[in-house]
Order: C-alpha cells, then sequence, then structure tokens
C-alpha cells in the first residue's frame, strides 16, 4: 500500500494569513501515460463528513473558493490557504488514487494562531 | 441533489453482524461506483471497499477482507454493507461516498455517516 505521510500534524495560522500542508507518497503517484498525479485534498470539519476540494493535485472542485490552491508532483505535493478565514478551521486530508486501496494521510489540523 | 444517507449503525457485540446502507438520490446510482470509508473515533480516514457501477467488481481493504461485502441495489437506490465477524477495532463512523468518475477513487459526495460501535 502507498503510505501518505503529511506535515506539520498541527497548524496555527493568523487569520489573514497563509497556510501551507504538506504531502509525501511513499512512492510517485504520477501516472506518466496521463501526465496527472492521482491525488485529491478533503476538508472535515467537526461533526461533518470530508469535502472534497482539489483533485489530480491542482484542480479545484466546482463551489470551492479559490484561497485555497494545490501544487506538486511525483510524491510531493503542498495545499496551500492563500488568507486563512474563521471557516478554514477543520482538519485537512491528502489522498492518493493511484493505486487500490486509496490511501489517506493522518490529517493535518489547522486553527487559529 | 445528490444526497447519501447511511442507516443501520448500533451497538454490536464482539463476533456478531451488522448490516449499513446507504440510500442516495439525485444521482443515477448505476452510473456511479459508491464507496465505504470509516474513521475510527479521533482518528483519520481508512477505505473500505468499494462496488463498481456494473455491480460487478467488488474491491475491498485487507483489514475487512473476507469479513465485510458490499453489495448494491440500483432499484432501491442502496448500497449495503454487511460486516461480519465483528471487531473492537471495527468501532467506527461509517461513510458512504460517490465516486466523481468511473474507477476514479475521487470521492465528491459524502453522507453524514453512521456510528458503529462494537463492544461487550
Amino acid at each position: 500500500d502507498i503510505v501518505m505521510t503529511q506535515s506539520p500534524d498541527s497548524l496555527p495560522v493568523s487569520l489573514g494569513e497563509r497556510a501551507a500542508i504538506n504531502c509525501k507518497s511513499s512512492q510517485t503517484i504520477l501516472y506518466n501515460s496521463n501526465n496527472k498525479n492521482y491525488l485529491a485534498w478533503y476538508q472535515q470539519k467537526p461533526g461533518q463528513p470530508p469535502k472534497l476540494l482539489i483533485y489530480w493535485a491542482s484542480t479545484r472542485e466546482s463551489g470551492v473558493p479559490d484561497r485555497f490552491s494545490g501544487s506538486g508532483s511525483g510524491s510531493d505535493f503542498t495545499l496551500s490557504i492563500s488568507s486563512l478565514q474563521a471557516e478554514d478551521v477543520a482538519v485537512y486530508y491528502c489522498q492518493q488514487y493511484y493505486s487500490i486501496p486509496p490511501t489517506f494521510g493522518q490529517g493535518t489540523k489547522v486553527e487559529i494562531k | 441533489q445528490v444526497h447519501l444517507v447511511e442507516s443501520g449503525g448500533g451497538v454490536v457485540q464482539p463476533g456478531r453482524s451488522l448490516r449499513v446502507s446507504c440510500e442516495v438520490s439525485g444521482f443515477n446510482l448505476s452510473s456511479y461506483g459508491l464507496h465505504w470509508v470509516r474513521q475510527a473515533p479521533g482518528k483519520g480516514l481508512e477505505w473500505v471497499a468499494v462496488i463498481w457501477f456494473d455491480g460487478i467488481k467488488r474491491y475491498y481493504a485487507d483489514s475487512v477482507k473476507g469479513r465485510f461485502t458490499i453489495s448494491r441495489d440500483n432499484s432501491k437506490k442502496t448500497v449495503d454493507l454487511q460486516m461480519d465477524s465483528l471487531r473492537a477495532e471495527d468501532t467506527a463512523v461509517y461513510f458512504c461516498a460517490r465516486e466523481w468518475d468511473r474507477g476514479s477513487y475521487i470521492f465528491d459526495y459524502w453522507g453524514q455517516g453512521t456510528v458503529v460501535t462494537v463492544s461487550s
């Protein structure tokens, strides 16, 4: 199985400041035949199911604010929140869908500093 | 509007069985794969199983293989997860999730989850 490792586990950020979450896969999740990275990001608020934010490492899901962006390739990826808002407090998960079983990172808790 | 609603959770003794169900609306179930993903208390997300749009291909996590069975009934718009030989480590919120595209394993819509507690 592909192991996904996120850092940091917890990220205190001031309102209006930038937040960056890293995600590293134990092997490449870049599929050479289509040059796509098989990585998604989800946001989970307390008591709620996860919400899809980004897929193909950098494609924003419909309705997701443009302050959220994804970058990276191969085995190293980043989710960035350009200007943290109060409603962005949540746990964020990366997930690879390159191979079965799909696997998630352990989560990064973003909170207000 | 797409909706997924889980039901059937509860408290069950180790070694016993439980069946949870996911009822969908707002889309054609026969065109989509459906997954179960679980989350143990205070923990992260763990994929459990998938049934493809054709109802033929089914895959399971190693941790549940041979104990859990996923099935679907497109006419009833439901996807079920039969859980046998339950263990304490199966205690979790069980979410059903629709995949964004056939075989994509990207989860674009999720239910609110149903709580399964395995305890004596």
